[in-house]
């Protein structure tokens, strides 16, 4: 059961490249988010997907795009990477209904 | 705003010698609280949820404790394996059910 599984795992991006962090889930749920994490700051929301079809901005969402793909995938995009978006990026799930929130192993980025 | 302050930032301990760690909160009204696991280079693993205050959960050698202000994350004859970071977050009630506020978290060393 590989539960939520990010791609890719490390990354470094130059100054105003573009790329896209890939999430999938495999445990039916509905809802699904992407948080960054930064050292003396916490987990900070940057979107979430209540369901197929839906999403909305969370606390930190400038510089970043999504899609929800699918009931399974959803994606983050940085157009235009910058220093600050140097971060620890985790996908995460949960099911309709439920308050409990499932992590995926996240991602490290670093914009030089 | 809610708020999420753990304490304290760092603690290390011998093998077997007990300790807590405590979760401080201010929200407009709890609909949870969590308690989650993180070892380095890894996600957040879920704990526990907790509720309403009095309410009490136990996994091991770790028991979660509720009070309207604050919660604590009771570690009881810890190992060495217990070592990780331990974040707090909170979720309030008439928000968005799908917003998380987390605490920094207590990076937790059991010496053997």
């Amino acid at each position: 059961n590989a539960g939520v599984t990010q791609t890719p795992k490390f990354q470094v991006l130059k100054t105003g490249q573009s790329m896209t962090l890939q999430c999938a889930q495999d445990m039916n749920h509905n809802s699904m988010y992407w948080y960054r994490q930064d050292p003396g700051m916490g987990l900070r929301l940057i979107y979430y997907s209540a369901s197929e079809g839906t999403t909305d901005k969370g606390e930190v969402p400038n510089g970043y795009n999504v899609s929800r793909l699918n009931k399974r995938e959803f994606s983050l995009r940085l157009e235009s990477a910058a220093p600050s978006q140097t971060s620890v990026y985790f996908c995460a799930s949960s099911r309709t209904g439920e308050n409990t929130i499932y992590f995926g192993e996240g991602s490290w980025l670093t914009v030089v | 705003e809610d708020q999420v302050t753990q304490s304290p930032e760092a603690l290390r301990l011998q093998e077997g010698e007990s300790s807590s760690l405590n979760c401080s909160y201010t929200v407009s009204g709890l609909r949870g609280l969590f308690w989650y696991r993180q070892d380095p280079g890894k996600g957040p693993e879920f704990l526990f949820t907790l509720y309403s205050a009095g309410e009490e959960k136990e996994k091991e050698r770790l028991k979660a404790t509720l009070t309207k202000k604050e919660s604590f994350l009771h570690i009881t004859a810890p190992k060495p394996e217990d070592s990780a970071t331990y974040l707090c977050a909170v979720q309030a009630v008439g928000g968005s059910n799908y917003k998380l506020t987390f605490g920094k978290g207590t990076l937790l060393t059991v010496n053997p």
